[in-house]
């Protein structure tokens, strides 16, 4: 059973800076796609992030780019993202998601809360 | 990136059928097969209903079907039930090498 663990969320001031983690199990970590997906409170989804197998296959939401890190060192089955400069409308529930078919894993997401 | 299109709201009634569509341009929907369907239930995390346009994952209700029409993406639920209630996002892939997702659409089982 694939599972996705994030955990590294809290409450951080404006202009801030935060580091989410994800701990996987169940899947070749190393062969999949990871993803970042934000959902701010009563609101829909965006996708943030994603990581390919090859660390250089990196690509960036224009709402982040610049500001957010996104990482994985695949010995420990891990993903990364770092926020920096972080602002009110970043305030979200982050999920680490992956898939072979579409998103088809998530896990049960990390609150991030920016405010002063 | 501009959000895909989705109706805010939809609703209808136990056992009739409803669609729900997702417009998008050539660059993302109508260039891709990698587009998506999720459904979520209040406080839950999101389900992959719907992979590559319309395909279903093992598991998934085949009340639910995809479908695709130029840049428009489209959800078809029959037979709706209570518990279909939920909202639901389309996702695409896109030229950029990015992902995006449509706003949402709010299903009320009247």
């Amino acid at each position: 059973e694939v599972q996705l663990v994030e955990s590294g969320g809290g409450l951080v001031k404006p202009g801030g800076s935060l580091r989410l983690s994800c701990a996987a199990s169940g899947l070749s970590f190393n062969s999949y796609t990871m993803n970042w997906v934000r959902q701010a409170p009563g609101k829909g989804l965006e996708w943030v992030s994603s990581i390919g197998s090859s660390p250089s296959n990196i690509h960036y939401g224009d709402s982040v780019k610049g500001r957010f890190t996104i990482s994985r060192d695949n010995a420990r089955y891990s993903l990364y993202l770092q926020m920096h400069s972080l602002r009110g409308e970043d305030t979200a529930v982050y999920y680490c998601v992956t898939g072979t078919t579409g998103f088809d894993y998530w896990g049960q997401g990390a609150l991030v809360t920016v405010s002063s | 990136q501009s959000a895909l299109t989705q109706r805010a709201s939809v609703s209808g009634s136990p056992g009739q059928s409803i669609t729900i569509s997702c417009t998008g341009t050539t660059s993302d929907v109508g260039g891709y097969y990698s587009v998506s369907w999720y459904q979520q239930h209040p406080g839950k995390v999101p389900k992959l209903l719907i992979y590559e346009v319309s395909n279903r994952p093992s598991g998934v209700s085949r009340r639910f079907s995809g479908s695709r029409s130029g840049n428009t993406a489209s959800l078809t639920i029959s037979g709706l039930q209570a518990e279909d209630e939920a909202d639901y996002y389309c996702s695409s892939y896109t030229s950029s090498s990015t992902w995006v997702f449509g706003g949402g659409t709010k299903l009320t089982v009247l």
